[in-house]
């Protein structure tokens, strides 16, 4: 595969229940990203990792646990989750955090609907 | 605060050609981009300006202007394949990205 892929695709869940998003790149980037994306509104940064690190946590409630254990994989844990945070996730990744256009290539996003 | 406009939704006609405007007021700036997604796919980056003028790339061109705070998406001989949304993006002087909330466009026969 190439590109980002993020799994699941769709995930239904209550506000108990724990689950986790997973992405993966094959692109050889070493930044990666969790943004939210909620009907006719902007992109909202959740995490960013630059070389496994986290660089980025924008004030995102503690039941969204982000974890990065190399380069290539990121994860979303997701734990007592309110019906607001239903919405489109997005991975990103870009070579790094700095350099040039820095361009972003995502996946095509877990879709998250909390009952 | 920061903050980037663009119309919520335009209509076009297939053939012809249509302008997506983006304002944008940041703290600094660091180069604008634009992105095009269709419904249930990825955000797919289409251009990027940092300096004035215009980039052109097939039928799609975009814009730039850093005085006025603007930038437009040209698309040209539009495809029904066109409709999707189309999201602008600045970086600011931190290197942070900047969203708008993105234009609807919808193609009619």
């Amino acid at each position: 595969e190439t590109g980002v892929t993020q799994t699941p695709r769709h995930l239904v869940m209550g506000m108990t229940n724990k689950k986790s998003l997973k992405c993966e790149q094959h692109l050889g980037h070493n930044a990666m990203y969790w943004y939210k994306q909620s009907a006719k509104k902007p992109l909202e940064l959740m995490f960013v990792y630059n070389f496994k690190e986290q660089t980025e946590n924008n004030s995102v409630p503690s039941r969204f646990s982000p974890e990065c254990p190399n380069s290539s994989h990121l994860f979303l844990h997701l734990h007592t989750l309110q019906p607001e945070d239903s919405a489109l996730y997005l991975c990103a990744s870009s070579q790094d955090t700095s350099s040039g256009a820095n361009v972003l290539t995502f996946g095509a996003g877990s879709r998250l609907t909390v009952l | 605060g920061q903050n980037i406009d663009q119309p919520t939704e335009m209509t076009a006609t297939e053939g012809a050609i249509v302008q997506i405007n983006c304002t944008y007021q940041t703290s600094g700036f660091n180069g604008l981009f634009w992105y095009q997604q269709h419904a249930g796919e990825a955000p797919t980056f289409l251009s990027y300006n940092v300096l004035d003028g215009l980039e052109e790339k097939g039928r799609f061109s975009s814009f730039l202007s850093r005085s006025k705070g603007y930038s437009y998406l040209l698309l040209k001989e539009l495809q029904m394949k066109d409709s999707a949304s189309y999201l602008c993006a600045v970086r600011d002087s931190n290197y942070q990205l900047i969203w708008g909330a993105g234009t609807k466009l919808i193609i009619k026969p």
